[in-house]
Protein backbone atom coordinates (compact mmCIF):
# COMPACT_ATOMS: atom_id res chain seq x y z
CA UNK A 1 0.00 0.00 0.00
CA UNK A 2 1.83 2.91 -1.63
CA UNK A 3 2.02 6.42 0.97
CA UNK A 4 2.02 9.60 -0.31
CA UNK A 5 4.26 9.80 -3.52
CA UNK A 6 5.38 13.04 -4.51
CA UNK A 7 7.76 13.79 -7.66
CA UNK A 8 10.52 14.73 -8.14
CA UNK A 9 11.96 14.47 -5.06
CA UNK A 10 14.86 17.17 -6.16
CA UNK A 11 13.89 20.29 -8.80
CA UNK A 12 16.45 22.84 -9.88
CA UNK A 13 15.00 25.88 -12.25
CA UNK A 14 16.25 28.62 -13.30
CA UNK A 15 14.78 31.95 -12.29
CA UNK A 16 11.92 32.78 -14.70
CA UNK A 17 10.86 28.74 -15.32
CA UNK A 18 7.58 26.91 -14.15
CA UNK A 19 8.33 24.17 -11.38
CA UNK A 20 5.13 21.37 -11.49
CA UNK A 21 5.16 19.50 -7.98
CA UNK A 22 2.74 16.78 -8.41
CA UNK A 23 1.68 14.82 -5.34
CA UNK A 24 -0.46 11.57 -5.49
CA UNK A 25 -2.78 10.68 -2.56
CA UNK A 26 -2.64 7.38 -0.12
CA UNK A 27 -5.42 5.10 -1.87
CA UNK A 28 -8.64 6.13 -0.67
CA UNK A 29 -8.05 9.86 0.64
CA UNK A 30 -9.36 12.53 -1.42
CA UNK A 31 -8.05 15.40 0.78
CA UNK A 32 -5.23 16.86 0.08
CA UNK A 33 -3.02 19.38 1.34
CA UNK A 34 0.42 21.31 0.51
CA UNK A 35 2.49 23.07 2.93
CA UNK A 36 6.14 24.56 2.51
CA UNK A 37 8.75 24.49 4.49
CA UNK A 38 11.90 26.74 4.94
CA UNK A 39 15.13 25.62 5.98
CA UNK A 40 14.39 25.49 10.03
CA UNK A 41 11.26 26.67 9.92
CA UNK A 42 8.03 25.22 10.47
CA UNK A 43 5.36 24.06 7.72
CA UNK A 44 3.15 26.39 6.25
CA UNK A 45 -0.02 25.99 4.50
CA UNK A 46 -0.53 26.74 0.94
CA UNK A 47 -3.42 25.14 0.03
CA UNK A 48 -5.84 22.19 0.54
CA UNK A 49 -7.85 20.18 -2.25
CA UNK A 50 -10.34 17.60 -2.83
CA UNK A 51 -11.19 16.35 -6.44
CA UNK A 52 -11.85 18.95 -8.50
CA UNK A 53 -12.67 21.78 -5.45
CA UNK A 54 -9.98 23.97 -4.20
CA UNK A 55 -11.53 23.98 -0.78
CA UNK A 56 -8.71 26.67 0.71
CA UNK A 57 -5.91 28.44 -0.74
CA UNK A 58 -5.74 31.18 1.69
CA UNK A 59 -1.95 30.49 2.21
CA UNK A 60 -1.12 30.08 -1.46
CA UNK A 61 0.59 33.70 -3.40
CA UNK A 62 -2.41 34.69 -5.32
CA UNK A 63 0.34 35.46 -8.27
CA UNK A 64 2.61 33.08 -9.73
CA UNK A 65 1.05 29.82 -7.78
CA UNK A 66 -1.80 27.62 -8.59
CA UNK A 67 -2.71 24.34 -7.26
CA UNK A 68 -5.20 21.65 -8.62
CA UNK A 69 -6.36 18.03 -8.05
CA UNK A 70 -8.19 16.70 -11.24
CA UNK A 71 -10.71 13.81 -10.92
CA UNK A 72 -8.16 11.72 -12.66
CA UNK A 73 -4.21 12.45 -11.65
CA UNK A 74 -2.23 13.42 -9.36
CA UNK A 75 -2.50 16.82 -7.41
CA UNK A 76 -0.44 19.45 -8.99
CA UNK A 77 1.09 22.67 -7.80
CA UNK A 78 2.61 24.81 -10.30
CA UNK A 79 5.18 27.45 -9.65
CA UNK A 80 5.11 29.91 -12.73
CA UNK A 81 8.29 32.29 -13.11
CA UNK A 82 10.14 31.13 -10.51
CA UNK A 83 12.21 33.00 -8.13
CA UNK A 84 15.26 32.66 -5.79
CA UNK A 85 12.95 32.95 -2.96
CA UNK A 86 10.54 29.85 -3.76
CA UNK A 87 13.58 27.69 -2.78
CA UNK A 88 11.92 25.48 -0.50
CA UNK A 89 10.62 21.81 0.72
CA UNK A 90 6.88 21.64 -0.63
CA UNK A 91 5.40 18.48 1.18
CA UNK A 92 1.90 17.34 0.01
CA UNK A 93 -0.22 15.15 2.54
CA UNK A 94 -3.20 13.50 2.48
CA UNK A 95 -6.05 12.00 4.94
CA UNK A 96 -9.90 10.40 4.22
CA UNK A 97 -11.42 12.49 5.68
CA UNK A 98 -11.17 16.27 5.94
CA UNK A 99 -11.35 17.01 10.07
CA UNK A 100 -7.18 17.33 9.90
CA UNK A 101 -6.89 14.00 11.56
CA UNK A 102 -3.34 12.47 11.08
CA UNK A 103 -1.91 13.61 7.98
CA UNK A 104 0.07 11.41 5.75
CA UNK A 105 3.27 13.15 4.25
CA UNK A 106 5.47 12.59 1.36
CA UNK A 107 8.68 12.66 0.99
CA UNK A 108 8.57 16.05 -0.41
CA UNK A 109 10.07 17.71 -3.53
CA UNK A 110 13.02 20.22 -2.60
CA UNK A 111 12.76 22.84 -5.03
CA UNK A 112 16.40 24.94 -5.69
CA UNK A 113 15.97 27.95 -8.05
CA UNK A 114 19.72 29.03 -9.30
CA UNK B 1 -4.36 34.09 16.14
CA UNK B 2 -4.42 30.34 15.33
CA UNK B 3 -0.60 29.88 15.66
CA UNK B 4 0.61 27.79 18.21
CA UNK B 5 4.22 28.62 20.02
CA UNK B 6 6.84 26.00 20.74
CA UNK B 7 10.13 26.10 22.50
CA UNK B 8 12.69 25.69 22.89
CA UNK B 9 13.58 26.12 19.32
CA UNK B 10 16.76 23.67 20.01
CA UNK B 11 17.79 21.31 22.38
CA UNK B 12 20.90 19.74 22.84
CA UNK B 13 21.10 16.45 24.76
CA UNK B 14 23.57 14.00 25.86
CA UNK B 15 21.96 10.16 24.99
CA UNK B 16 20.21 8.82 28.31
CA UNK B 17 19.01 12.34 28.98
CA UNK B 18 15.26 13.44 29.13
CA UNK B 19 14.06 16.22 26.69
CA UNK B 20 10.60 17.83 26.34
CA UNK B 21 9.15 20.21 23.97
CA UNK B 22 6.16 22.77 24.90
CA UNK B 23 3.44 23.63 22.32
CA UNK B 24 1.32 26.96 23.85
CA UNK B 25 -1.55 28.49 22.20
CA UNK B 26 -3.54 31.77 23.34
CA UNK B 27 -7.06 29.93 22.65
CA UNK B 28 -8.42 26.46 23.59
CA UNK B 29 -7.75 23.78 21.17
CA UNK B 30 -10.00 21.39 19.93
CA UNK B 31 -7.03 18.93 19.73
CA UNK B 32 -3.28 18.77 19.81
CA UNK B 33 -1.56 16.59 17.25
CA UNK B 34 2.64 15.71 17.31
CA UNK B 35 4.81 14.92 14.29
CA UNK B 36 8.58 14.30 14.32
CA UNK B 37 10.37 14.75 11.13
CA UNK B 38 14.27 13.62 11.37
CA UNK B 39 16.67 15.48 9.15
CA UNK B 40 16.29 15.70 5.39
CA UNK B 41 12.95 13.35 5.96
CA UNK B 42 9.21 14.43 6.03
CA UNK B 43 6.85 14.98 9.10
CA UNK B 44 5.55 11.75 10.17
CA UNK B 45 2.28 11.93 12.73
CA UNK B 46 2.65 10.38 16.14
CA UNK B 47 -0.23 11.31 17.92
CA UNK B 48 -3.37 13.75 18.64
CA UNK B 49 -4.90 14.35 22.27
CA UNK B 50 -8.33 15.38 22.61
CA UNK B 51 -9.24 15.31 25.75
CA UNK B 52 -8.49 18.13 28.77
CA UNK B 53 -5.55 16.49 31.23
CA UNK B 54 -5.04 13.97 28.38
CA UNK B 55 -1.73 11.71 28.96
CA UNK B 56 -0.57 9.23 26.33
CA UNK B 57 2.69 7.42 26.07
CA UNK B 58 4.49 5.40 23.25
CA UNK B 59 7.18 3.80 24.17
CA UNK B 60 9.70 6.33 25.95
CA UNK B 61 7.45 9.15 24.10
CA UNK B 62 4.99 11.04 26.78
CA UNK B 63 2.38 13.18 25.52
CA UNK B 64 0.27 15.28 27.61
CA UNK B 65 -2.96 17.72 27.08
CA UNK B 66 -3.17 20.45 29.76
CA UNK B 67 -6.38 20.95 31.86
CA UNK B 68 -7.32 23.99 29.93
CA UNK B 69 -6.45 22.62 26.89
CA UNK B 70 -4.11 25.93 26.12
CA UNK B 71 -0.87 23.75 25.89
CA UNK B 72 0.77 20.56 25.76
CA UNK B 73 4.19 18.79 25.86
CA UNK B 74 5.76 15.68 24.20
CA UNK B 75 8.79 14.20 26.68
CA UNK B 76 11.06 11.70 25.94
CA UNK B 77 12.67 9.70 28.75
CA UNK B 78 16.45 8.62 28.13
CA UNK B 79 16.94 10.17 24.82
CA UNK B 80 18.61 8.17 22.26
CA UNK B 81 20.29 9.12 19.10
CA UNK B 82 17.26 7.69 16.80
CA UNK B 83 15.28 10.66 18.30
CA UNK B 84 17.51 13.29 16.66
CA UNK B 85 14.65 15.57 14.59
CA UNK B 86 12.56 17.98 14.34
CA UNK B 87 9.33 17.67 16.96
CA UNK B 88 6.06 19.66 16.17
CA UNK B 89 2.86 20.35 17.31
CA UNK B 90 -0.43 20.92 15.26
CA UNK B 91 -3.33 23.00 15.80
CA UNK B 92 -6.14 22.46 13.73
CA UNK B 93 -7.21 25.81 11.96
CA UNK B 94 -11.26 27.12 11.16
CA UNK B 95 -11.02 25.70 8.25
CA UNK B 96 -11.69 21.57 8.68
CA UNK B 97 -8.97 19.73 7.30
CA UNK B 98 -6.57 23.42 7.88
CA UNK B 99 -3.44 22.51 10.36
CA UNK B 100 -1.23 25.11 12.05
CA UNK B 101 1.98 24.07 12.84
CA UNK B 102 4.16 25.28 15.49
CA UNK B 103 8.17 26.11 14.32
CA UNK B 104 9.42 22.79 15.51
CA UNK B 105 12.04 21.93 18.42
CA UNK B 106 15.28 20.88 17.07
CA UNK B 107 16.45 17.69 18.96
CA UNK B 108 20.52 16.69 18.68
CA UNK B 109 21.06 13.91 20.38
CA UNK B 110 24.94 13.62 21.68
CA UNK B 111 26.60 9.65 22.17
Amino acid sequence: NAGVMQNPRHLVRRRGQEARLRCSPMKGHSHVYWYRQLPEEGLKFMVYLQKENIIDESGMPKERFSAEFPKEGPSILRIQQVVRGDSAAYFCASSSAGDGYGYTFGSGTRLTVV
Amino acid sequence: GQQVMQIPQYQHVQEGEDFTTYCNSSTTLSNIQWYKQRPGGHPVFLIQLVKSGEVKKQKRLTFQFGEAKKNSSLHITATQTTDVGTYFCARRGSTLGRLYFGRGTQLTVWP
